[in-house]
């Protein structure tokens, strides 16, 4: 059971789309569209954005969204704010569940 | 609304065992798993493990198999983690989270600051 593997940052100027990626092995994701994605603020409990790979819970901004190609899930800000500035995690189900190593967004 | 409430910091010495709580509220207990998970200072989400409070059913993470034990009390609506053997690296963040399927983690408790130090 390994952690997929996240860029360590991204950044972005205001308005901005960015990408960040979310790669693991066939094992981590392979037959389960079981993918989320968490914001987590300095100091704050972790966030859900996307759960089911594309889906925003109620009350997450549609500037969020989510896709997966193969072994790589993605997670798109769109129209980014300075509020979006914070660490971001994919989490993925293999033999229990995993998280990836996080990215940290930077709004210039 | 849904809340997740868990106790207080603690400081532990080396080879000592502690116990977080993670008290819900505003839902049905059983209905939803909750789920452990730690955070180092300045590293990333950690999993440790999973229970079902409807019938106790557990599951952990390979590196906490036979550390970490999942238990809860129905008529409190509270779950625990137990870590025992702590040491250095034990020290985080732990959180605990409701399993909302298919919504996933949709609810965090606060936070439990523990500290592991001679």
């Amino acid at each position: 059971q390994s952690a997929p593997t996240q860029p360590a940052s991204v950044s972005g100027s205001p308005g901005q789309s960015i990408t960040i990626s979310c790669t693991g092995t066939s094992s981590d994701f392979g037959n389960y569209d079981f993918v989320s994605w968490y914001q987590q603020h300095p100091g704050k409990a972790p966030k859900l954005l996307i759960f089911g790979v594309n889906h925003r819970p109620s009350g997450v901004s549609h500037r969020f969204s989510g896709s997966r190609s193969g072994n790589t899930a993605s997670l798109t800000i769109s129209g980014l704010q300075a509020e979006d500035e914070a660490d971001y995690y994919c989490c993925s189900y293999s033999l229990g569940r995993v998280f990836g190593g996080g990215t940290k967004v930077t709004v210039l | 609304q849904v809340q997740l409430v868990q106790s207080g910091a603690e400081v532990k010495k080396p080879g000592a065992s502690v116990k977080v709580s993670c008290k819900a509220s505003g839902y049905s207990f059983i209905n939803n798993n909750i789920d452990w998970v730690r955070q180092a200072a300045g590293q990333g989400l950690e999993w440790i493990g999973w229970m079902s409070p409807k019938n106790g059913d557990t599951g952990y993470a390979q590196k906490f198999r036979g550390r970490a034990t999942i238990t809860r009390d129905i008529s409190t609506s509270t779950a625990y983690l137990e870590l025992n053997s702590l040491t250095s690296e034990d020290t985080a963040i732990y959180y605990c989270a409701r399993y909302s399927n298919p919504v996933d983690f949709d609810t965090w408790g606060q936070g439990t600051q523990v500290t592991v130090s001679s």
